[in-house]
C-alpha cells in the first residue's frame, strides 16, 4: 500500500539557518510527489511538485526538493529560513495507479526562532 | 483570480443535525476533491468528483456522508446525523487536470457539540 512518512513531527530552526524536512514514501512505481505548506487556520498551498525529469525541483518561496529513488525520499530544503516560513508542511504522493487520491504525510510543524 | 472558495469557514452543529459544506472550484477547474483532516493527522481522501459525476468515493464513510457536484453551482459535502467524531477540518481542492496537483481551499472546520 502507498504511504508517506514524515519522521519529524516538529522542527525548530533559527532565522537564517538552513532547513531540511524529510519525507519518505512507500510506492511501487515512480510517484508524483508534492510538498504543501499550511499556515494556521488556512488551506494548503502547493510549494512544488515532481512528476518526472530533473530530480531537483525548484518551488516557490525559495524552497527546493530532491527526489532520490534509491532512498524513496523527497526531502524539502531551504538555504535560509525566514520567520514567515513558520507553518505546517505536508508531503504527498500520488499517480494514476493510486486512483484519484493523493496520500499525505502527517505533517512537520516548523517553528522559526529569532 | 479567486482561488478555491469554501464556506462556511466554521460550522457548529449539534449531534444529530445535518452539515452542508460548500466548495466552489477555481475557474476552469473541473476536478474537485474532498479531504478530511483530523487533529494531529494528515489529510485523508474522501471523494473525487467531476461535474455531475462521482468518480471515486472510496474514502467516504459508507453511511451519513454524501457528495455532489452539480452542473451549476458549488460542490456540496453533506453529513447527515453528525456525531462528535465528525469534528474535523474538511478541505476541498480543485484541479484543471487529473494528477496535476491541487489548489486547496481554506477549509471548513466542523465542530459537533
Amino acid at each position: 500500500a502507498q504511504s508517506v512518512t514524515q519522521p519529524d513531527i516538529h522542527i525548530t530552526v533559527s532565522e537564517g539557518a538552513s532547513l531540511e524536512l524529510r519525507c519518505n514514501y512507500s510506492y511501487g512505481a515512480t510517484p508524483y510527489l508534492f510538498w504543501y505548506v499550511q499556515s494556521p487556520g488556512q488551506g494548503l498551498q502547493l510549494l512544488l511538485k515532481y512528476f518526472s525529469g530533473d530530480t531537483l525541483v525548484q518551488g516557490i518561496k525559495g524552497f527546493e526538493a530532491e527526489f532520490k529513488r534509491s532512498q524513496s525520499s523527497f526531502n524539502l530544503r531551504k538555504p535560509s529560513v525566514h520567520w514567515s516560513d513558520a507553518a505546517e508542511y505536508f508531503c504527498a504522493v500520488g499517480d494514476s495507479n493510486t486512483g484519484n487520491q493523493f496520500y499525505f504525510g502527517t505533517g512537520t510543524s516548523l517553528t522559526v526562532i529569532p | 483570480n479567486a482561488g478555491v472558495m469554501q464556506n462556511p469557514r466554521h460550522l457548529v452543529r449539534r449531534r444529530g443535525q445535518e452539515a452542508r459544506l460548500r466548495c466552489s472550484p477555481m475557474k476552469g477547474h473541473s476536478h474537485v476533491y474532498w479531504y478530511r483532516q483530523l487533529p494531529e493527522e494528515g489529510l485523508k481522501f474522501m471523494v473525487y468528483l467531476q461535474k455531475e459525476n462521482i468518480i471515486d468515493e472510496s474514502g467516504m464513510p459508507k453511511e451519513r456522508f454524501s457528495a455532489e457536484f452539480p452542473k451549476e453551482g458549488p460542490s456540496i459535502l453533506r453529513i447527515q446525523q453528525v456525531v462528535r467524531g465528525d469534528s474535523a477540518a474538511y478541505f476541498c481542492a480543485s484541479s484543471p487536470l487529473k494528477d496535476a496537483g491541487y489548489t486547496f481551499g481554506s477549509g471548513t472546520r466542523l465542530t459537533v457539540v
